[in-house]
C-alpha cells in the first residue's frame, strides 16, 4: 500500500524568507501523481501544485516549486518570499496514475510565517 | 471559478442518530469522493462514486456508510447511527474525470465539521 509521510509536523518561516517541506512516499508503481494541498484556517484544501511522476522537470507554480526526486521517493515543496497568506496546513497527497479514486494523505506540517 | 459546496458547515449530532451530510459537485463531474479528518490527524479517504456506484471504498467506510446521489446536482454521506469517534470533519472532492492526460485534480469543498455528542 502507498503511504506518505510528512515528517515535520511544524515549521516557521519568517516572511519574505523561503521554506522546504519534506515529504516522503512509499509505492511500488512507476507512475504516479504527487500533489502538495494547502488548509488554510477556513479548513478548505487548495490544490497549490502537482507533480506528474513520468515528467522529470519539477512542477512550479509562481513562488511554489518542488525538488521531485523519484528514486529517493522525494516530494519536498518550496515556497519562496513567504507571505502572511501562507500559513497554514500543508499536506502532501499521491495517487496512482490509473485510480483517480483514492488519494493517500500526508499527516500536514503547519507552516507558521512570521512578520 | 466553480467551487464544491457542502451543507452545513457543523452538524451536531447525538451518539445513535443518523446524519446525513450534503455536497454539491462541481457540474460537469463525474466522479465524486467523501475524506474524512479527525481533529489533528491526516486526511483519510472514505468512497468514491462514479455512474451511480461506488467504485471503491476504504476499511472505515463500513455498514453504517452510505452514499447517494439523490439527484443530478447532490452528493449525500448518510451515517445511520453516529458514534463518538465519528466525530471529524468530512470533505466531499469531485474530479472531472481519470485516466491518463485527462483532469485528474480533485476539487475539495469547504467541509462539514460534524460533532457527536
Amino acid at each position: 500500500a502507498q503511504t506518505v509521510t510528512q515528517s515535520q509536523p511544524e515549521m516557521s518561516v519568517q516572511e519574505a524568507e523561503t521554506v522546504t517541506l519534506s515529504c516522503t512516499y512509499d509505492t511500488s508503481e512507476s507512475d504516479y501523481y504527487l500533489f502538495w494541498y494547502k488548509q488554510p484556517p477556513s479548513r478548505q484544501m487548495i490544490l497549490v501544485i502537482r507533480q506528474e511522476a513520468y515528467k522529470q522537470q519539477n512542477a512550479t507554480e509562481n513562488r511554489f516549486s518542488v525538488n521531485f526526486q523519484k528514486a529517493a521517493k522525494s516530494f519536498s515543496l518550496k515556497i519562496s518570499d513567504s507571505q502572511l497568506g501562507d500559513a497554514a496546513m500543508y499536506f502532501c497527497a499521491y495517487r496512482t496514475l490509473y485510480n483517480n479514486n483514492d488519494m493517500r494523505f500526508g499527516a500536514g506540517t503547519r507552516l507558521t510565517v512570521k512578520p | 471559478e466553480p467551487e464544491v459546496t457542502q451543507t452545513p458547515s457543523h452538524q451536531v449530532t447525538q451518539m445513535g442518530q443518523e446524519v446525513i451530510l450534503r455536497c454539491v459537485p462541481i457540474s460537469n463531474h463525474l466522479y465524486f469522493y467523501w475524506y474524512r479528518q479527525i481533529l489533528g490527524q491526516k486526511v483519510e479517504f472514505l468512497v468514491s462514486f462514479y455512474n451511480n456506484e461506488i467504485s471503491e471504498k476504504s476499511e472505515i467506510f463500513d455498514d453504517q456508510f452510505s452514499v447517494e446521489r439523490p439527484d443530478g446536482s447532490n452528493f449525500t454521506l448518510k451515517i445511520r447511527s453516529t458514534k463518538l469517534e465519528d466525530s471529524a470533519m468530512y470533505f466531499c472532492a469531485s474530479s472531472e474525470w481519470e485516466g491518463t492526460g485527462g483532469h485528474y485534480e480533485q476539487y475539495f469543498g469547504p467541509g462539514t465539521r460534524l460533532t457527536v455528542t
